[in-house]
């Protein structure tokens, strides 16, 4: 059973470019969500999609923005890129209803690392 | 604004010993906790959780103890094992309501090292 996949693993990019990653939920998941994890920190809640549509939304500025596809899967982007934007960028996939119902456990990917220059 | 804090960056801990990983929090919504071990290159991996409603929950070697009133939880790693180190998280999600999605909020870590 696939848990949480994500791509690229690494990618370089400079500052001002776009980047977009990707990934795909566990089996029989119907919620992604995205955290950002910089160096010595824990992992910050970005967003977290449901049903193709945004439900919630951490404290990150409108440069990131996502999708979720019918398929559950999902991309974040992230336009004119600034150096601190360097960091592991984490994708959770996780059930709506029990999350909704408090056990909000989620699944977690191995994560792209995201290097700008 | 850090609202779950793990104050000890770093522990080491004897095989066969005890490990306690601390946590404390600041956000009285708060409702679900969790732990996550993390290794090198991997992504967190879930590792036990409790309920507000409770105060203690247990899993095998590990343990979570919940004291509301302090705001602070502990993992407790009983006996430790050299494969336990690693880096654990401590998260907190809030009450919510429906439709309105839900977040985790994360501390910045505490690294265990289990020595033989």
């Amino acid at each position: 059973d696939a848990g949480v996949t994500q791509s690229p693993t690494h990618l370089i990019k400079t500052r001002g470019q776009q980047v977009t990653l990707r990934c795909s939920p566990k089996s029989g998941h119907d919620t992604v969500s995205w955290y950002q994890q910089a160096l010595g920190q824990g992992p910050q809640f970005i967003f977290q999609y449901y049903e193709e549509e945004e439900r919630q939304r951490g404290n990150f500025p409108d440069r990131f923005s996502g999708h979720q596809f019918p398929n559950y899967s999902s991309e974040l982007n992230v336009n004119a890129l600034l150096l601190g934007d360097s960091a592991l960028y984490l994708c959770a996939s996780s059930l709506w209803l029990a999350g909704i119902s408090g056990a909000n456990v989620l699944t977690f990917g191995a994560g792209s690392r995201l290097t700008v220059l | 604004d850090q609202q779950v804090k793990q104050n000890s960056p770093s522990l080491s801990v004897q095989e066969g010993r005890i490990s306690i990983l601390n946590c404390d929090y600041t956000n009285s919504m708060f409702d679900y906790f969790l732990w996550y071990k993390k290794y090198p290159a991997e992504g967190p991996t879930f590792l036990i959780s409790i309920s507000s409603i409770k105060d203690k929950n247990e899993d095998g070697r590990f343990t979570v103890f919940l004291n509301k009133s302090a705001k602070h939880l502990s993992l407790h790693i009983v006996p430790s094992q050299p494969g336990d180190s690693a880096v654990y998280f401590c998260a907190a999600s809030e009450v919510t309501m429906s439709n309105s999605g839900y977040a985790l909020n994360f501390g910045k870590g505490t690294s265990l090292l289990v020595t033989p």
